[in-house]
């Protein structure tokens, strides 16, 4: 398996613009997450969907942010306008409900640079 | 609700000593418990897991075990290598299927091994 795949890697944009970050979860896996992490909050769980239907969004910072599941393959994340306190790396996640283990499948995050 | 506390670093060792990383919780019940590391320039990979009490999670030569009367699930190796050196995270996942896989992350320990 490929693994969740992340894109893009890294991404510096300027301030005010539209950044949008997107996700592939692991084949199969029911549970996607969104988690940014920064030097000074640590790893903070933003949103997360099961059977692509949002259950928890209240990590979201604020009405700026904004995530989609369209389908069970694809996940978005958008800051819409960026703004520099946004710079972190964003990591995108996915498990599968019947697992007993709970384990959760991390992508390799997006660095996102906001000037 | 639920917490994660785990001992900040950096832990700075040298190869082949003994590290120690505590981490302690908040729940009500009987979480699943975890660590998770993070390489440089990588996503989180689980590492080790416990899903009740007693139980002793291992993997690469680290070890913990799960400790309900002191609700801790403290990080062992016997002898580390550079090769260990990494952020660690400690994280629970809530009894029942009801929470869903969302994990509550400890705020992580960076952990420098010198040779």
């Amino acid at each position: 398996d490929a693994g969740v795949i992340q894109s893009p890697r890294h991404e510096v944009t300027e301030m005010g613009q539209e950044v949008t970050l997107r996700c592939k979860p692991i084949s199969g896996h029911d549970y996607l997450f969104w988690y940014r992490q920064t030097m000074m909050r640590g790893l903070e769980l933003l949103i997360y969907f099961n059977n692509n239907v949002p259950i928890d969004d209240s990590g979201m910072p604020e009405d700026r942010f904004s995530a989609k599941m369209p389908n069970a393959s694809f996940s978005t994340l958008k800051i819409q306008p960026s703004e520099p306190r946004d710079s972190a790396v964003y990591f995108c996640a996915s498990s599968l409900s019947t697992s007993r283990n709970y384990e959760q499948y991390f992508g390799p995050g997006t660095r996102l640079t906001v000037t | 609700g639920n917490s994660v506390t785990q001992m900040e670093g950096p832990v700075t060792l040298s190869e082949e000593a003994f590290l120690t990383i505590n981490c302690t919780y908040t729940a009500t019940g009987y979480p699943s418990l975890f660590w998770y590391v993070q390489y440089p320039g990588e996503g989180l990979q689980l590492l080790l897991k416990a899903t009740k009490a007693d139980d002793k999670g291992s993997n690469k030569g680290f070890e913990a075990t799960y400790r309900k009367e002191t609700t801790s699930f403290h990080l062992e190796k016997g002898s580390v290598q550079v090769s260990d050196s990494a952020v660690y995270f400690c994280a629970l996942s809530p009894p029942g299927r009801a929470a869903g896989n969302k994990l509550t992350f400890g705020g992580g320990t960076r952990v420098l091994v010198k040779p």
